[in-house]
């Protein structure tokens, strides 16, 4: 089955720990995103990719670090610089060309205390 | 840049009832897609339904249809026959025509079905 996996579903950190939040897609999208939601306030865009070894910061990229190594990979960091680093983080991919959805992952619930 | 608003945080509605979300938009593009996402308790997005902007006729999925006005950068969902599965949040989204570029959210509206 092609999809998104974000793993784990539940992570639990420290406060002053980085964490690495794991996405993969297999549907072979050129197009990957990190999005943020917390209560009341929507999804907001961290980071995203449209190419390997590309990547641009969305609106909220402070505290936040990426990479793009591989098509089927977009790692998500969260550093200890990042404020307030509990949320509910989503990842995203999209099929190359005009007018398509994004297709989400499960999600990832970070709580740091 | 593009804004996204959706002004009712919660909305109810009776089983078998209908009832409309409704979401504006702020551009300056003249083409674009936009989209309504559900997001039940499980977290997971789910797409409900797209609108080219350049299609005059209004998108329907089953029970569920939108009222696009270009114009007045509205872009509302009604849901016919309301089941308690409808329950969720709902999102609309905007999404410029160029390449492959983000989705730009709405920060969503909570719809509970009353039995």
């Amino acid at each position: 089955d092609g999809g998104i996996t974000q793993s784990p579903k539940y992570l639990f950190r420290k406060e002053g720990q980085n964490v690495t939040l794991s996405c993969e897609q297999n549907l072979n999208h050129d197009a990957m995103y990190w999005y943020r939601q917390d209560p009341g306030q929507g999804l907001r865009l961290i980071y995203y990719s449209q190419i390997v070894n590309d990547f641009q910061k969305g609106d909220i990229a402070e505290g936040y670090s990426v990479s793009r190594e591989k098509k089927e990979s977009f790692p998500l960091t969260v550093t200890s610089a990042q404020k307030n680093p509990t949320a509910f983080y989503l990842c995203a991919s999209s099929t190359p060309g005009q007018g398509t959805e994004q297709y989400f992952g499960p999600g990832t619930r970070l709580t740091v205390t | 840049a593009q804004t996204v608003t959706q002004s009712q945080p919660e909305m109810s509605v009776q089983e078998a009832e209908t009832v409309t979300l409704s979401c504006t938009y702020d551009t300056s593009e003249s083409d674009y897609y936009l989209f309504w996402y559900k997001q039940p308790p499980s977290r997971q997005m789910i797409l409900v339904i797209r609108q080219e902007a350049y299609k005059q006729q209004n998108a329907t999925e089953n029970r569920f249809s939108v009222n696009f006005q270009k114009a007045a950068k509205s872009f509302s969902l009604k849901i016919s026959d309301s089941q308690l599965g409808d329950a969720a949040m709902y999102f609309c989204a905007y999404r410029s025509l160029s390449g492959n570029t983000p989705l730009v959210f709405g920060k969503g509206t909570r719809l509970s079905v009353i039995a």
